[in-house]
């Protein structure tokens, strides 16, 4: 499985855009890179997923490296609902292997 | 918006009893997954589940852990014997396809093991 870096965490203010780094230099040429989120007391939620170019959705935008080394998931505008650990998982077929993740704290 | 669900929310048990967590997963969805979220630790993917079979499983899913899909809608993990290191979140996923597909999870079963 692919290895990944995240910061362990990072603050944003409300309405402010978020830029959360990935490092993934071991990933391979075909497998996706997927986004999943975590807030407080539930079960991980989908974000977004993407290849090779960069990748828009209602919850975000995802940015990919050239090399695919690394990737940014965009949160355009911060919510106090997007207070939650972020994971930036590449594909391990059959399953999602989470790292630790990026806590984001947002303050109103 | 279709969504997993899982029963109970909270399950405490006695060391050495056989619990079964309960999902449903989305209707149309074909693969089945369980994870585990130990308090303060990473989610840790136990077994996948295709076609009435496991397709993949973890070196934690041993010979204590089942699953089963006993019906066209539900998907059951059993514990046979529980342990006080099986305490967890089990978080029950669900997909059309495997791979790069989107999982959808449910909001977990809270697991006490006393």
């Amino acid at each position: 499985d692919a290895k990944t870096t995240q910061p362990n965490s990072m603050e944003s203010n409300e309405e402010e855009p978020v830029h959360l780094p990935c490092n993934h230099s071991t990933i391979s040429g075909t497998d996706y890179i997927h986004w999943y989120r975590q807030l407080p007391s539930q079960g991980p939620e989908y974000v977004i997923h993407g290849l090779t170019s960069n990748v828009n959705n209602r919850m975000a935008s995802l940015a990919i490296a050239e090399d695919r080394k690394s990737s940014t998931l965009i949160l355009h505008r911060a919510t106090l609902r997007d207070a939650a650990v972020y994971y930036c998982i590449p594909d391990s077929f059959q399953k999602l292997v989470f790292g630790t993740g990026t806590r984001l704290l947002v303050s109103p | 918006e279709p969504e997993v669900t899982q029963t109970p929310s909270h399950q405490v048990t006695q060391m050495g009893q056989e619990v079964i967590l309960r999902c449903v997963p989305i209707s149309n969805h074909l693969y089945f997954y369980w994870y585990r979220q130990i308090l303060g630790q990473k989610v840790e993917f136990l077994v996948s589940f295709y076609n009435n079979e496991i397709s993949e499983k973890s070196e934690i899913f041993d010979d204590q852990f089942s699953v089963e899909r006993p019906d066209g809608s539900n998907f059951t993990l059993k514990i046979r014997s529980t342990k006080l290191e099986d305490s967890a979140m089990y978080f029950c996923a669900s997909s059309t396809v495997a791979g790069t597909d989107t999982q959808y999870f449910g909001p977990g079963t809270r697991l006490t093991v006393l």
